[in-house]
């Protein structure tokens, strides 16, 4: 079974640019989840969608949106980049059916904003 | 929310059994504990979850008294591989996604 992938691997943008990264989640899982990691304060939660629904969202600004398609594949999207935003972005997946079920990351999109 | 408490780092030589203690003194009766590993620039890996006495797979042991306000992560005879960042996790009942806190960095020497 492949893994979860996350595209592209590097990203470097410009402030005020906005940035689209894309996940495709273990096959059949349908619950996919976005993490914001810095080293200042580590591993953040987004947002997580199941079946094309918003089920949970962390305590990110409005800039920073995602959505899923019906083939659970998952963007994130962060309009009007600031130089914070720059951070290792991982997506999980997991089939979404269990609270305390584990998670399957990606290798991540290493953001730079500059 | 049950928060987890950890050491910031540790250090250890390789074939020894390195043992990483976690606090959760507000885990819910239906929390399971889990624990993850994860190397620079990769996303974390599950390890294993438990959710009382003592769990054992190819990887690790999970060790959680019967009070539940902590458990500890054994790793036999670690190598210098095993150099990562490990992170305990309490899952949420209300469905609420898992908290990442800091991890503990464990430094595997030679």
């Amino acid at each position: 079974k492949a893994g979860v992938t996350q595209t592209p691997r590097y990203l470097i943008k410009t402030r005020g640019q906005q940035v689209t990264l894309s996940c495709s989640p273990i096959s059949g899982h349908r619950s996919v989840s976005w993490y914001q990691q810095t080293p200042g304060q580590g591993l953040q939660f987004l947002f997580e969608y199941f079946s094309e629904t918003q089920r949970n969202k962390g305590n990110f600004p409005g800039r920073f949106s995602g959505r899923q398609f019906s083939n659970s594949r998952s963007e994130m999207n962060v309009s009007t980049l600031e130089l914070g935003d720059s951070a290792l972005y991982l997506c999980a997946s997991s089939p979404g059916t269990n609270l305390n079920e584990k998670l399957f990351f990606g290798s991540g999109t290493q953001l730079s904003v500059l | 929310l049950a928060k987890t408490t950890q050491p910031i780092s540790m250090d250890s030589y390789e074939g020894q059994e390195v043992n990483i203690t976690c606090s959760h003194n507000n885990i819910a009766t239906n929390d399971y504990i889990t624990w993850y590993q994860q190397f620079p620039s990769q996303g974390p890996r599950f390890i294993i979850q438990g959710y009382k006495t003592k769990v054992t797979n190819e990887v690790a042991s999970l060790f959680i008294p019967a009070d539940r306000k902590s458990s500890t992560l054994s790793l036999p005879r670690v190598s210098l591989s095993d150099t990562a960042v490990y992170y305990c996790l309490v899952g949420e009942t209300d469905g609420t996604p898992l908290v990442f806190g800091k991890g503990t960095r464990l430094s595997v020497i030679a």
